[in-house]
């Protein structure tokens, strides 16, 4: 595609539901990145994919946060149990990867509302 | 643990005035900064991105690098209201291979006609 998409646009879940977040990075982009931002702050990064290397998961706030990334291009952002705190935007990115230098395009985010 | 700082702001600037943002970092391993705008409620895009010392100018926008002081700015010539937003900096570090930006909190241009 010509951009990052992210599905579900919105998604509105229980606290204690399991939600899915769905990324299609840029076509030949071999890098991804899963980033949140919360109401009022800055990007925390979560995940980070690079071709078929183990993913850095360094980010991940806590064992109910985990990512896919299948035949390296679509990921998923899978949260379990969902909390209140977990409410924020979820964006990712795309680069062309393999080194430094290489500028990341966001999609236009997943807001996750937890009630 | 790898810092970026900014301010916050509000940065407030007439119409037609330079608007100066700036941001210091801690890794001295990044090798490449970005500047990123985030209109509200948008995601972020990029406008910038500077490998070396020095100063890189593009259009209205001019990237400037001292990686001796890990700090690193974006200035803003001609500014108009279209260019009030957020400003995100966001060195490239790199950890283990893993090539990361890290984004700081941004700082906020408000531009007045």
């Amino acid at each position: 595609g010509a951009g990052v998409s992210q599905s579900p646009s919105n998604k509105v879940t229980e606290k204690g539901k399991d939600v899915e977040l769905r990324c299609d990075p840029i076509s030949g982009h071999t890098a991804l990145y899963w980033y949140r931002q919360s109401l009022g702050q800055g990007l925390e990064f979560l995940i980070y994919f690079q071709g078929n290397s183990a993913p850095d998961k360094s980010g991940l706030p806590s064992d109910r946060f985990s990512a896919e990334r299948t035949g390296g291009s679509v990921s998923t952002l899978t949260i379990q149990r969902t909390q209140q705190e977990d409410s924020a935007v979820y964006l990712c990115a795309s680069s062309l990867g393999g080194g430094g230098g290489t500028e990341a395009f966001f999609g236009q985010g997943t807001r996750l509302t937890v009630v | 643990q790898k810092e970026v700082e900014q301010n916050s702001g509000p940065l407030s600037v007439p119409e037609g005035a330079i608007a100066s943002l700036n941001c210091t970092y801690s890794d001295r391993g990044s090798q490449s900064f970005f500047w990123y705008r985030q209109y509200s409620g948008k995601s972020p895009e990029l406008i910038m991105f500077i490998y070396s010392n020095g100063d890189k100018e593009d259009g209205r926008f001019t990237a400037q690098l001292n990686k001796a002081s890990q700090y690193v700015s974006l200035l803003i010539r001609d500014s108009q209201p279209s260019d009030s937003a957020t400003y995100l900096c966001a060195p490239l570090g790199t950890s283990g291979g893993s090539y990361i930006p890290t984004f700081g909190r941004g700082t906020s241009l408000i531009v007045h006609p």
